[in-house]
């Protein structure tokens, strides 16, 4: 059965600082992967997605970046860090459209807060 | 470009009541509808997907139905219980199939 790794859960960093967070999916190949963010009080917003190794498809401007090395690992990343981006990052992946039933499937979400 | 809406905001009912959320989408070329719960502080756990060739989908005490011409779904929860209090999504993926939209959600809130 699939699975999906997100790391860590909660994160607390500076303003000014580095992020990398993680995400890893099992026992597929060749998802869709997808960063998603939700600020407080607020519906989700998609922040990147890729259908393949290095393809990276950016959905809103930001200091944030995200990079795909392997074919199952999505990494999110920012150099300095503003006191906007912190909320709820979620990341999840699916099939490519070429099945009938290709749901989304999400982490377990990391709480960054930036201070 | 789509743009999904939930309606209720937030819902409370009695313990026992049977109810229906609301999801509203701009755009009918969908690919499929996926409906979520997300309790607090954890990521979102798909309950029902429904394709665009579908009109409905059931899973237990929940029923899902998708009318694409007038860009509607609704979930309707049978018989709802105190641990069915979530904040519940629905999402629209594209016909390209890359992009899902997500709704703002509905937050329920059940009452024992």
């Amino acid at each position: 059965s699939q699975t999906i790794h997100q790391w860590p859960a909660t994160l607390v960093q500076p303003v000014g600082s580095p992020l990398s967070l993680e995400c890893t999916v099992e026992g597929t190949s060749n998802p869709n992967l997808y960063w998603y963010r939700q600020a407080a009080g607020r519906g989700l917003q998609l922040l990147f997605y890729s259908v393949g190794i290095g393809q990276i498809s950016s959905e809103v401007p930001q200091n944030l970046s995200a990079s795909r090395p392997q074919d199952r690992q999505f990494i999110l990343s920012s150099k300095k860090l503003l006191l906007s981006d912190s909320g709820f990052y979620l990341c999840a992946w699916s099939q490519p459209v070429v099945g009938a039933n290709s749901p989304l499937h999400f982490g377990n979400g990391t709480r960054l807060t930036v201070t | 470009k789509q743009e999904v809406t939930q309606i209720p905001a937030a819902l409370s009912v009695p313990e026992g009541e049977n109810l229906v959320l609301n999801c509203s989408f701009t755009d009918s070329a969908i690919y499929n509808l996926q409906w979520f719960r997300q309790d607090p502080g954890k990521g979102l756990t798909s309950l029902l997907l429904i394709q665009s060739s579908q009109r409905e989908q059931t899973s237990g005490r929940l029923n899902a139905s998708l009318d694409k011409s007038s860009g509607r779904s609704t979930l309707y929860i049978a018989a709802s219980q105190p641990g069915d209090s979530a904040t519940y999504l629905c999402a629209a993926r594209d016909n390209y199939g890359q992009n899902f939209v997500f709704g703002p959600g509905t937050r329920l809130s059940v009452l024992p």
